[in-house]
């Protein structure tokens, strides 16, 4: 199966710190990944899609500027959280994307999760 | 605007109690319908993509349908370990491909 590693699991930081969080897949060759957040009891809000090698298409809402992503290689993705606030404390999932051995192109899969604090 | 809503939203079972969740979409053009579990504090987990109407998908305990307008995810049997949080997300026809998720169906299986 396609694995997607994310890390770290878990970062508490202060306010005003800048945070990195990477998002590998494994197995095959990600074309295309995915940033979403996740609150509480609520289901996964998408924050951006990149392709590699091209910048980050960031969905309404999302300041490009305050979460920054690399899709640096068909395996890694990055995303920062610049200046973190309490409020982006949040549950951060990355997917990836792509051509699988037997399968087809359109399968997603997520990663573990990463859950931040801003204190 | 695509949009995805899933039923119940929260659903206790009995140990071997069979039963259904929903999940009810308007895409304009189905790409793909997307089945997931997720644990608490983790990434969902791929279960099934089903791309046309009339199709089936079985693994293990569970079986996933397709119509025109909804989705089925049939739990047989269902044991503990099956509680999760069951989440559908369409892909419509598009340059995009994302997907659009549903709420999710929070599904509690009592020993």
């Amino acid at each position: 199966g396609a694995v997607v590693s994310q890390h770290p699991s878990w970062v508490i930081c202060k306010s005003g710190t800048s945070v990195k969080i990477e998002c590998r897949s494994l197995d095959f060759q990600a074309t295309t990944m995915f940033w979403y957040r996740q609150f509480p009891k609520q289901s996964l809000m998408l924050m951006a899609t990149s392709n590699e090698g091209s910048k980050a298409t960031y969905e309404q809402g999302v300041e490009k500027d305050k979460f920054l992503i690399n899709h640096a290689s068909l395996t890694l993705s990055t995303l920062t959280v610049t200046s973190a606030h309490p409020e982006d404390s949040s549950f951060y999932i990355c997917s990836a994307r792509g051509r699988l051995a037997g399968g087809t192109y359109n399968e997603q899969f997520f990663g573990p999760g990463t859950r931040l604090t801003v204190l | 605007e695509d949009q995805v809503t899933q039923s119940p939203e929260a659903l206790r079972l009995q140990e071997g109690e069979s039963s259904s969740l929903n999940c009810s979409y308007t895409v304009s053009g189905l790409r793909g319908l997307f089945w997931y579990r997720q644990d608490p504090g983790k990434g969902p987990e791929f279960l099934f993509t089903l791309y046309s109407a009339g199709e089936e998908k079985e693994k293990e305990r569970l079986k996933a349908t397709l119509t025109k307008k909804e989705s089925f995810l049939h739990i047989t049997a269902p044991k503990p370990e099956d509680s999760a949080t069951y989440l559908c997300a369409v892909q419509a026809a598009g340059s995009a491909r994302q997907l659009t998720f549903g709420s999710g169906t929070q599904l509690t299986v009592l020993p």
